[in-house]
């Protein structure tokens, strides 16, 4: 059971230059949710997804766009990025539907912007 | 300014014996806390939950206390496991129907000393 797939695992990108996170999820969860998490700073939520079809700001949307291409996967792009994104990116996913449960979580990508 | 805070970034513990990782909180509106448990270059899963409503949650080795009026939660680990060494992370949200907007804190790197 594969749970939420991220890919690619570690990226390196120039400044300026564009990339898309990809997220997979196989657990038939509504929900899904992106994380930068940087050192003493916890995991921060930069968009998230309710519903196939609907995205929302988070807490740290600036320089990010997402697309929910279908209920299994939910993409985020950086369109330029800048050095101050360099970062671990978090995917997860939760089955909203039933309130008590928690998010599940890929492995992360590692992005670093030189 | 930080919601929800981990004041101690690591603590060593012996085998066998009790491990205390706290959190607190300021925005007295958060009624669901959760804790997450990550190793290295995996993603965060899901350990214990506590609803505002109550005031101790139990879950095996796991106890998770919540003092409101302190704004103050703990998580027990009883007797701590070498497999126990990991990074945990203290979560709040207000209420269920605000699930998506779940607050982390930086995390607690615990080392169990064998």
């Amino acid at each position: 059971n594969a749970g939420v797939t991220q890919t690619p695992k570690f990226q390196v990108l120039k400044t300026g230059q564009s990339m898309t996170l990809q997220c997979a999820q196989d657990m038939n969860h509504n929900s899904m949710y992106w994380y930068r998490q940087d050192p003493g700073m916890g995991l921060r939520l930069i968009y998230y997804s309710a519903s196939e079809g609907t995205t929302d700001k988070g807490e740290v949307p600036n320089g990010y766009n997402v697309s929910r291409l279908n209920k299994r996967e939910f993409s985020l792009r950086l369109e330029s990025a800048a050095p101050s994104q360099t970062s671990v990116y978090f995917c997860a996913s939760r089955d909203s539907f039933n309130s008590n449960q928690p998010q599940h979580f890929g492995d992360g990508t590692r992005l670093s912007i030189l | 300014d930080q919601q929800v805070k981990q004041n101690s970034p690591s603590l060593s513990v012996q085998e066998g014996r009790i491990s205390i990782l706290n959190c607190d909180y300021t925005n007295s509106m958060f009624d669901y806390f959760l804790w997450y448990k990550k190793y290295p270059a995996e993603g965060p899963t899901f350990l214990i939950s506590i609803s505002s409503i109550k005031d101790k949650n139990e879950d095996g080795r796991f106890t998770v206390f919540l003092n409101k009026s302190a704004k103050h939660l703990s998580l027990h680990i009883v007797p701590s496991q070498p497999g126990d060494s990991a990074v945990y992370f203290c979560a709040a949200s207000e209420g269920l129907a605000s699930y998506d907007k779940v607050i982390f804190g930086p995390g607690t790197s615990l080392s169990v000393i064998p």
